[in-house]
């Protein structure tokens, strides 16, 4: 089935360091990827979608100068947390659209983002 | 404005009983909908999926049910096991495009 892997599982950074999280689709193209955060025992907001070969549409509300998202190609989308901040500590988790079968929404494992 | 809920925050349920949870939603634009299963510090587990043009899908010892009119949906999981405890959320898809909205989840626990 389809494989979707993010990476780094965690990270610890200072503040006022960028932090980049990569989210690659293994055995799929993904023209479609989405990021969401999810705050301690909240659902999972949605940040942005992430387009490959154009630029991420962003929901109300999200900095987009804050959280770059790029994706440069099918398998591989990437979001950095600029000048990070104590605020910005949580759990970063990356999807990709799957038309290729089944439900078509896989999930990367997340990745716990702390800034100290 | 929170377009799917999930009134139940958790869900106790004895092993081997049935646990149901509950997700309701307002935008009638959703066609398609999902329940995925999460647990902490991971990414969620596709669970099962129903279109809304059913009102029943089936996957093992899970159901999920829809009621379009009530805009209602609703996960049956029988019989439950103590590995089934973890969050459940339910998520919706818009016809008009790609992205889920979420609900707020319910944390689903299986006493031996």
């Amino acid at each position: 089935g389809a494989v979707v892997s993010q990476h780094p599982s965690w990270v610890i950074c200072k503040s006022g360091t960028s932090v980049k999280i990569e989210c690659r689709s293994l055995d799929f193209q993904a023209t479609t990827m989405f990021w969401y955060r999810q705050f301690p025992k909240q659902s999972l907001m949605l940040m942005a979608t992430s387009n490959e070969g154009s630029k991420a549409t962003y929901e109300q509300g999200v900095e987009k100068d804050k959280f770059l998202i790029n994706h440069a190609s099918l398998t591989l989308s990437t979001l950095t947390v600029t000048s990070a901040h104590p605020e910005d500590s949580s759990f970063y988790i990356c999807s990709a659209r799957d038309f290729g079968g089944g439900y078509g929404y896989t999930f990367g494992s997340g990745t716990r983002l702390t800034v100290v | 404005d929170q377009q799917v809920k999930q009134n139940s925050p958790s869900l106790s349920v004895q092993e081997g009983r049935i646990s149901i949870l509950n997700c309701d939603y307002t935008n009638s634009m959703f066609d398609y909908f999902l329940w995925y299963k999460k647990y902490p510090a991971e990414g969620p587990t596709f669970l099962i999926s129903i279109s809304s043009i059913k009102d029943k899908n089936e996957d093992g010892r899970f159901t999920v049910f829809l009621n379009k009119s009530a805009k209602h949906l609703s996960l049956h999981i029988v019989p439950s096991q103590p590995g089934d405890s973890a969050v459940y959320f339910c998520a919706a898809r818009s016809a008009a495009g790609n992205k889920l909205t979420f609900g707020g989840g319910t944390r689903v626990l299986v006493k031996p």
